[in-house]
């Protein structure tokens, strides 16, 4: 069974203080492990995919990486729009996408 | 603009009623899905389809039917058997899904059903 637990729940950062978010995950075989954000009331926005161990991706002031157990989602120098819920999600044996239960994210001017 | 509609965005029933909820998409995608989120919850499957006049049931279908009769749409009903069906319900599209590797799903903007 894929499972995802991602963490910390909740993490308050001032404006340019950098930080990092983790998403841990087990699967059997992963197909692609993504990363979405969401605002409040409204649908994932898609981000990133990851497939391999090494992998990394960039935008912006948001940059994913991939290791064989763990992804890392780093944020440098975050400003008050990079406010929202990350959440991420593997494909793995599963028939649709796992997700963990997200990251809220508040940047304080 | 390609994208993803949902509608309606807010939807109140009654306790005993079945409800379709309508997801349309002009990406071009083959495969299409149902999620549920709950509050403190992870998005859960609810349906998924990846051809046209076919459909997989998810981890939570109990209480769900739903139809894939064109490419470009996939209506989910949530029926009178669903005991909780108060929640965010969100539709995604992807290209398509092979054995050994997954495509990013796109999202919709959601619906939300209350029932009382």
């Amino acid at each position: 069974e894929d499972q995802v637990t991602q963490s910390p729940e909740a993490l308050r950062l001032q404006e340019g203080e950098s930080s990092s978010l983790n998403c841990s995950y087990t699967v059997s075989g992963l197909r692609g492990l993504f990363w979405y954000r969401q605002d409040p009331g409204k649908g994932p926005e898609f981000l990133f995919t990851l497939y391999s161990a090494g992998e990394e991706k960039e935008k912006e002031r948001l940059k994913a990486t991939l290791t064989k157990k763990e992804s890392f989602l780093h944020i440098t120098a975050p400003k008050p729009e990079d406010s929202a819920t990350y959440l991420c999600a593997v494909h793995g044996g599963a028939d649709g996408l796992t997700f963990g239960k997200g990251t809220h994210l508040i940047i304080q001017p | 603009d390609g994208g993803i509609t949902q509608s309606p965005k807010y939807l109140f029933r009654k306790e005993g009623q079945n409800v379709t909820l309508s997801c349309e998409q002009n990406l071009n995608h083959d495969a299409m899905y149902w999620y549920r989120q709950d509050p403190g919850q992870g998005l859960r499957l609810i349906y998924y389809s990846q051809i046209v006049n076919d459909f997989q049931k998810g981890d939570i279908a109990e209480g769900y039917s739903v139809s894939r009769e064109k490419k470009e749409s996939f209506p989910l009903t949530v029926t009178s058997a669903q005991k909780n069906p108060t929640a965010f319900y969100l539709c995604a599209s992807s290209i398509f899904v092979l054995r050994t590797i997954s495509y990013e799903q796109y999202f919709g903007p959601g619906t939300r059903l209350t029932v009382t």
